[in-house]
């Protein structure tokens, strides 16, 4: 199975601050990675499939990166809405799997 | 509008089974493949089972094969996920979320707990 590490496991940053998670895959992925963004009590919504592609309707604030076993999620000018979790989850075999999670908290 | 909706959910005995259902709608459904993802209390995403849209082509998580079995019903519109012998490790919400690659839609999910 492929491992995928998510760091930090928590993000302290403010209001308008750019911030950056990093995944990184056990083995390489080629590009088939996704980042998934979810609020307390509601589902994941995609946000970046294929490392770097933007899903429909999200903000351009939100942009990936990286391709082989290391990945990038940043954000540029955070917003409110912004302060939840991320996942990123590889999409290259199964099983199918996902970073633990980064929180990420308003300071 | 796309959407799904899990439904099923709810408190069974360790041993027991319990039966989910996944209502789909606003895109043809027969064309997409669809999945299972379940979420521990407090915890991070677990990917579950995997079916094509013809159902022809299912996978399971090791944790859960030989226990859990995923079915599509195409004429309904509509997805099941028969779950057998759970432990208390199959506590969790269930999402049911759409695609073979990235997932682009999820349903609001349904919390199974598995306690006497």
């Amino acid at each position: 199975d492929i491992q995928m590490t998510q760091s930090p496991s928590t993000l302290s940053a403010f209001v308008g601050d750019r911030v950056t998670i990093t995944c990184r895959a056990s083995q390489t992925i080629s590009t088939w990675l996704a980042w998934y963004q979810q609020k307390p009590g509601k589902a994941p919504e995609l946000l970046i499939y294929k490392a770097s592609s933007l899903q429909i309707g999200v903000p351009s604030r939100f942009s990936g990166s990286g391709s082989g076993t290391e990945f990038t999620l940043t954000i540029i000018s955070l917003q409110p809405d912004d302060f939840a979790t991320y996942y990123c989850q590889q999409y290259n075999s199964y099983p199918r799997t996902f970073g633990q999670g980064t929180k990420l908290e308003i300071k | 509008e796309v959407q799904l909706v899990e439904s099923g959910g709810g408190l069974v005995q360790p041993g027991g089974s319990l039966r989910l259902s996944c209502a789909a709608s606003g895109f043809i459904f027969s064309t997409y493949s669809l999945n299972w993802v379940r979420q521990a209390p407090g915890k991070g995403l677990e990917w579950v089972s995997y079916i094509s849209g013809s159902g022809s082509t299912i996978y399971y998580a090791d944790s859960v094969k030989g226990r859990f079995t995923f079915s599509r019903d195409n004429a309904k519109n509509s997805l099941y996920l028969q779950m057998d012998s759970l432990r208390a490790e199959d506590t969790a919400i269930y999402y049911c979320a759409r695609g073979y690659s990235a997932y682009d839609v999820w349903g609001q999910g349904t919390l199974v707990t598995v306690s006497s």
